[in-house]
C-alpha cells in the first residue's frame, strides 16, 4: 500500500525555522517527484513545491520562494521542506503528495502536519 | 502567474442528480488540468489527470473534458459519498495553481 506520513508541524514564532518530513512507503520513491502543498484553517488548497525524482530540479510558490527549500533523501524515501523566516501567513495543514505525468500530482496525499505561525 | 477560476463555488444537489463543475484557466494550458476531492477533516483525494483520465480506482461516474482554458468535471450521479469539495489544478506551468474550490452539499 502507497503511504506518505508527514511529521514536524508544531507551533513556531514568527521569524522562526521548522523542518517538515514526509516519509513514503509502498513504491519506489526516487521514481516520482514530490509535491507539497498547504491548506491555512477554512481555506482553499495552494500549491508550494515540487522536487523531481533526483533532486535536480525544483520549484516554488512565489508566496515561498526565498523562503522555503525543498529537499529529498531517496535512500531514506523521505521528503523534506525547510521553512525560514515563517509568517503568520504560512499558518496551514502541509501536505505531501506523489507526483504523476509531467508536474500533475497522482496521489495519494498524506494526512497533513499542522503548522501554527504565532507568537 | 495562470488563475484558475470554478463555478459555481457551491451548489446544492440530490442523490442521483448528475452534477457538472466548471473550471477556467486565465491562459491556455493545453489538458494540464487536475481534478481533486475533499472531505471535511481529510486530505484531498486524486481524481482526474491530463483534463479526462481518471487516477487509478476512481470510479467511472467521473468524467473530465477540456483543453486549452475551458474544462468540465461531472459527476454522473451523485452518491452519498460525493458530496466534498472538489478543486482544479493548473500543471502547465510554474507556480502551479488551483482553482477555488466548489462545494457539493445535499440538496
Amino acid at each position: 500500500e502507497v503511504q506518505l506520513v508527514e511529521s514536524g508541524g508544531v507551533v513556531v514564532q514568527p521569524g522562526g525555522s521548522l523542518r517538515l518530513s514526509c516519509a513514503a512507503s509502498g513504491f519506489t520513491f526516487d521514481d516520482y517527484a514530490m509535491h507539497w502543498v498547504r491548506q491555512a484553517p477554512g481555506k482553499g488548497l495552494e500549491w508550494v513545491s515540487l522536487i523531481s525524482w533526483d533532486g535536480g530540479s525544483t520549484y516554488y510558490a512565489d508566496s515561498v520562494k526565498g523562503r522555503f527549500t525543498i529537499s529529498r533523501d531517496n535512500s531514506k524515501n523521505s521528503l523534506y521542506l525547510q521553512m525560514n523566516s515563517l509568517r503568520a501567513e504560512d499558518t496551514a495543514l502541509y501536505y505531501c503528495a506523489k507526483g504523476g505525468a509531467a508536474a500533475g500530482i497522482s496521489g495519494p496525499w498524506g494526512q497533513g502536519t499542522l503548522v501554527t505561525v504565532s507568537s | 502567474d495562470i488563475q484558475m477560476t470554478q463555478s459555481p463555488s457551491s451548489l446544492s444537489a440530490s442523490v442521483g442528480d448528475r452534477v457538472t463543475i466548471t473550471c477556467r484557466a486565465s491562459q491556455g494550458i493545453s489538458n494540464y488540468l487536475a481534478w481533486f476531492q475533499q472531505k471535511p477533516g481529510k486530505a484531498p483525494k486524486s481524481l482526474i489527470y491530463a483534463a479526462s483520465s481518471l487516477q487509478s480506482g476512481v470510479p467511472s461516474k467521473f468524467s473530465g473534458s477540456g483543453s486549452g482554458t475551458d474544462f468540465t468535471l461531472t459527476i454522473s450521479s451523485l452518491q452519498p459519498e460525493d458530496f466534498a469539495t472538489y478543486y482544479c489544478q493548473q500543471y502547465n506551468s510554474y507556480p502551479l495553481t488551483f482553482g477555488p474550490g466548489t462545494k457539493v452539499d445535499i440538496k
